[in-house]
């Protein structure tokens, strides 16, 4: 198992377009995490997932994001009608039990134009 | 709600003397505490936890770090500090009867100068 990944690593776009990122944790990994940092912040949670279900959604995330986890492996990410404020790097993480620590992967960099 | 803070955005330490990077946390209930780093152009890396039990935890390249309930304070420590440590360094704290996302602080980047 080669770790977290995510696809891709840099996604420039236009304001007002979707853009959609992948994530693939470690395998054996039931929680999968969504978070977004922007440049000298800290990791902003925005979501959280146990196999397919998502159990928590941060505030940050409004009705434009959208996260799924179909079947308890990978995880997509979707941003619709992206706006300027959304440019951050966009990280996932993976645990196998709560109160682990996260195993991240590189991240995306969004930069909306 | 929780939160965690960093005071200090940068440390400078020499290299062979200890080394302190603070964080500060508040939550409702038990935290779990976490250290994080970042190297550049790298992914974040897990350094050690403290869930619970013996306050003085123990982590990856040497560091620890010690958890203060009453100074409401976990913070980062090694020994002797390596010019390769330099990085930025991330604390983050969830409530451990509370929701599974971590709250990270702003970060602190230590520099160790040869």
């Amino acid at each position: 198992d080669t770790g977290v990944s995510q696809d891709p690593r840099h996604k420039i776009t236009k304001r007002g377009q979707n853009v959609t990122f992948r994530c693939d944790p470690i395998s054996e990994h039931n929680r999968l995490y969504w978070y977004r940092q922007t440049l000298g912040q800290g990791p902003e949670f925005l979501t959280y997932f146990q196999n397919e279900a998502q159990l928590e959604k941060s505030r940050l995330l409004s009705d434009r994001f959208s996260a799924e986890r179909p079947k308890g492996s990978f995880s997509t990410l979707e941003i619709q009608r992206t706006e300027q404020g959304d440019s951050a790097m966009y990280l996932c993480a993976s645990s196998l039990n709560t109160g682990d620590g996260y195993t991240f992967g590189s991240g995306t960099r969004l930069t909306v134009v | 709600a929780q939160s965690v803070a960093q005071p200090e955005d940068q440390v400078n330490v020499a290299e062979g003397n200890p080394l302190t990077v603070k964080c500060t946390y508040s939550v409702s209930g038990n935290p779990y505490l976490f250290w994080y780093v970042q190297y550049p152009n790298r992914g974040l890396q897990f350094l050690l936890k403290y869930i619970t039990g013996d306050n003085l935890v123990k982590g990856s390249y040497g560091f620890e770090a010690e958890f203060n309930k009453s100074q409401t304070s976990f913070h980062l420590k090694k020994p002797s500090a390596l010019v390769s440590d330099s990085a930025l360094y991330f604390c983050a704290v969830r409530s451990g009867g509370g929701a599974d996302g971590l709250t990270f602080g702003k970060g602190t980047h230590l520099i160790i100068q040869p």
